[in-house]
């Protein structure tokens, strides 16, 4: 079964810190994937995504992720991270044939310290 | 943007009683909705996908007679947990998709059910 994974469960940097969380999923297939994030007692938005094209995408709030095929790996990144930027974080994947269903990952807690 | 609402925030029930939660897209036709469930600290486990006018697709394990799902309307898809129990209290979270945008999703804010 296809299947997505997030290494990293819990994160802590401090503000300034670069950021890089990753995700791998297990599929030889086309697909497309996401970034979400969930501020707490927030609903889940979404940072960025990857359809096609350039394999280096720009989200939202200073957020990039760069899709690696080869790796088959999505990985998020920031140059310096906030304390807003504390939050969970959900690597999704929509793989084709599958309907429009996304598959998360397990989702990384992140938490920036002043 | 597309805004996804859901209603009720939080809800206690009792044993065997059954609660409705509703999910809307409030600014576009949501042809496709996806209702998920999370648990503490674990990932959104996806329940069905229910697109208008037709029956819900359950993923493997979710019981259709359990989860009663109905998607009326293009802004409009209803989870009901009948006779719910203590093992069903979780956070359930719907996401929509827009007709013509089917491969992003737009997510409520979740309810979170509590059955005592």
């Amino acid at each position: 079964a296809q299947s997505v994974s997030q290494h990293n469960h819990h994160v802590i940097l401090s503000e300034a810190a670069s950021l890089e969380l990753g995700c791998n999923y297990s599929y030889g297939g086309t697909v497309n994937l996401f970034w979400y994030v969930q501020y707490p007692g927030q609903h889940l938005q979404l940072l960025l995504k990857y359809f096609s094209g350039d394999p280096l995408v720009k989200g939202i709030k200073g957020f990039e992720a760069e899709f690696i095929k080869s790796k088959f790996s999505f990985n998020l990144r920031k140059p310096s991270v906030q304390w807003s930027d504390t939050a969970e974080y959900f690597c999704a994947v929509l793989f084709t044939g599958g309907g429009n269903k996304l598959t998360f990952g397990t989702g990384t807690q992140l938490k920036v310290e002043l | 943007g597309a805004v996804v609402s859901q209603h009720p925030s939080r809800v206690i029930c009792k044993s065997g009683t059954s609660v409705k939660i509703e999910c809307r897209s409030l600014d576009f036709q949501a042809t496709t909705m996806f209702w998920y469930r999370q648990f503490p600290k674990k990932s959104l486990m996806l329940m069905a996908t229910s697109n208008e006018g037709s029956k819900a697709t359950y993923e493997q394990g979710v019981e259709k007679d359990k989860f009663l799902i109905n998607h009326a309307s293009l802004t409009l898809s209803t989870l009901t947990v009948t006779s719910a129990h203590p093992e069903d209290s979780s956070f359930y979270i719907c996401s929509a998709s827009e007709e013509g945008f089917q491969e992003t999703q737009y997510f409520g804010p979740g309810t979170r059910l509590l059955v005592l």
